[in-house]
């Protein structure tokens, strides 16, 4: 099945700076790509997700980078503010109804 | 976006009761959902895949006799965790999946501390 890694475990940035989230996946098959952003004890929710078919998506201070070959996909968040703070999921499947398999999750922490 | 609910959002119960989550779709029918766990500071954990009408799909070392799901109807998914013990106590999260772009909505999630 599906292996996703994700790294690092934990993250601490200076508001304002940038941060870096990348995540390796095993399985050639799988084509859709989500991350997830959870703040402590909700619900986690869609903040980007992309799909084999294209290799970057952006939207605001959010990119997610996708390199088929190489099976790893990056999370950048840019001009990072203290609202940011919260643990961050990637996933990957193979679409439709494929079952989501996820990262052990990266806390970032935005320090005013 | 789409809603998901989930209830009760907390409970305490006593080791060997039995509690009901429940995961509703408020806005779309889902004919697809799923239970997680998580632990504190860990990832969510998949235990079962709910389809509407047919039996659950549990991943391996869930035992279903023990988290016993029901997909009555399109808009609703029960997990109930049987005979409750002190190391059931988690964080339960259900997902349902929109059916026309296939997105992922989660619940609330619901804290379950068994005393």
């Amino acid at each position: 099945g599906e292996n996703v890694e994700q790294h690092p475990s934990t993250l601490s940035v200076q508001e304002g700076d940038s941060a870096v989230i990348k995540c390796t996946y095993s399985d050639s098959a799988s084509n859709y790509f989500p991350w997830y952003k959870q703040e402590l004890g909700k619900r986690p929710q869609l903040i980007i997700d992309i799909r084999s078919n294209v290799g970057e998506k952006k939207d605001q201070r959010i990119a997610v980078t996708l390199n088929k070959t190489a099976k790893h996909f990056s999370l950048h968040i840019t001009e990072t503010q203290p609202e940011d703070s919260a643990v961050y999921f990637c996933a990957a499947s193979m679409g439709g109804y494929s079952t989501l398999t996820f990262g052990k999750g990266t806390m970032l922490l935005v320090s005013p | 976006g789409a809603v998901v609910s989930q209830h009760p959002s907390r409970v305490i119960c006593k080791s060997g009761t039995s509690v009901k989550i429940e995961c509703r779709s408020l806005d779309f029918q889902a004919t697809t959902m799923f239970w997680y766990r998580q632990f504190p500071k860990q990832s969510l954990m998949l235990m079962a895949t709910s389809n509407e009408g047919s039996k659950a799909t549990y991943e391996q070392g869930v035992e279903k006799d023990k988290f016993l799901i029901n997909h009555a109807s399109l808009t609703l998914s029960t997990l109930t965790v049987t005979s409750a013990h002190p190391e059931d106590s988690s964080f339960y999260i259900c997902s349902a999946m929109e059916g026309v772009t296939g997105e992922l909505f989660f619940g609330e999630g619901s804290r379950l501390t068994v005393l």
